[in-house]
């Protein structure tokens, strides 16, 4: 089946340094790629939602200078978290779609911790 | 080992019918368990959580421990109910695990 590689699964990082999350669609095109953050037992917020080729389209209150989406080809969408800082400590998880199904494909996450 | 486990790939019901999305999770403390649903070509959304004991558009779910099941039912389905659902399950270190999801169709 298809499946979605997130990378890494876990990251901890200083204050003020930037972190990239990787996330390919190993098996199918993913046109649409949408990238999460979740906190500790509250529901999943969506961050952004890029499509292959384009700026992504990011939800009110997301800073996009600061969580930078890159969707350059069909199979890999990036997120980076620039100078970041311990209140962006946070899971991250990424899902792809694709033209030719409806379902989406998660991937396994990243846990983030900021110190 | 954490999991989601959605036995249904496709659940296919005729208008009016009773609906059962069925949904069972392992999880070594106390998870909160969510529905997503995501409608055709639209983003995920947040369907309910147990945590709040909601019913949206008539779904409901209750949380079984004892079973260690969160199913989605709905008395009676509509054809605008067709569409993806997907069970999640966080836990205390924020991770969300998702299960493979269910595709619901209802039939006029």
């Amino acid at each position: 089946g298809a499946v979605v590689s997130q990378h890494p699964s876990r990251v901890i990082c200083k204050s003020g340094t930037s972190v990239k999350i990787e996330c390919r669609s190993l098996d199918f095109q993913a046109t649409t790629m949408f990238w999460y953050r979740q906190f500790p037992k509250k529901s999943l917020m969506l961050m952004a939602t890029s499509n292959e080729g384009s700026k992504a389209t990011y939800e009110q209150g997301v800073e996009k200078d600061k969580f930078l989406i890159n969707h350059a080809s069909l199979t890999l969408s990036t997120l980076t978290v620039t100078s970041a800082h311990p209140e962006d400590s946070s899971f991250y998880i990424c899902s792809a779609g694709s033209s030719v199904n409806e379902k989406l494909f998660f991937g396994s996450g990243t846990q983030l911790s900021v110190l | 080992a954490q999991r989601v486990t959605q036995p249904e790939k496709l659940l296919s019901v005729f208008k009016g019918a009773p609906v059962e999305l069925k949904c069972n999770y392992s999880y070594s403390g106390s998870p909160e368990l969510f529905w997503y649903v995501q409608y055709s070509r639209q983003r995920l959304q947040l369907l309910l959580r147990h945590i709040s004991r909601e019913s949206i558009k008539g779904f409901t779910a209750d949380l079984n421990k004892g079973e260690t099941s969160f199913h989605l039912k709905k008395p009676f389905a509509q054809e605008e109910d067709s569409a993806m659902y997907y069970c999640a399950l966080s836990g205390n270190t924020g991770k969300l695990i998702f299960g493979q999801g269910t595709t619901l169709q209802v039939k006029p």
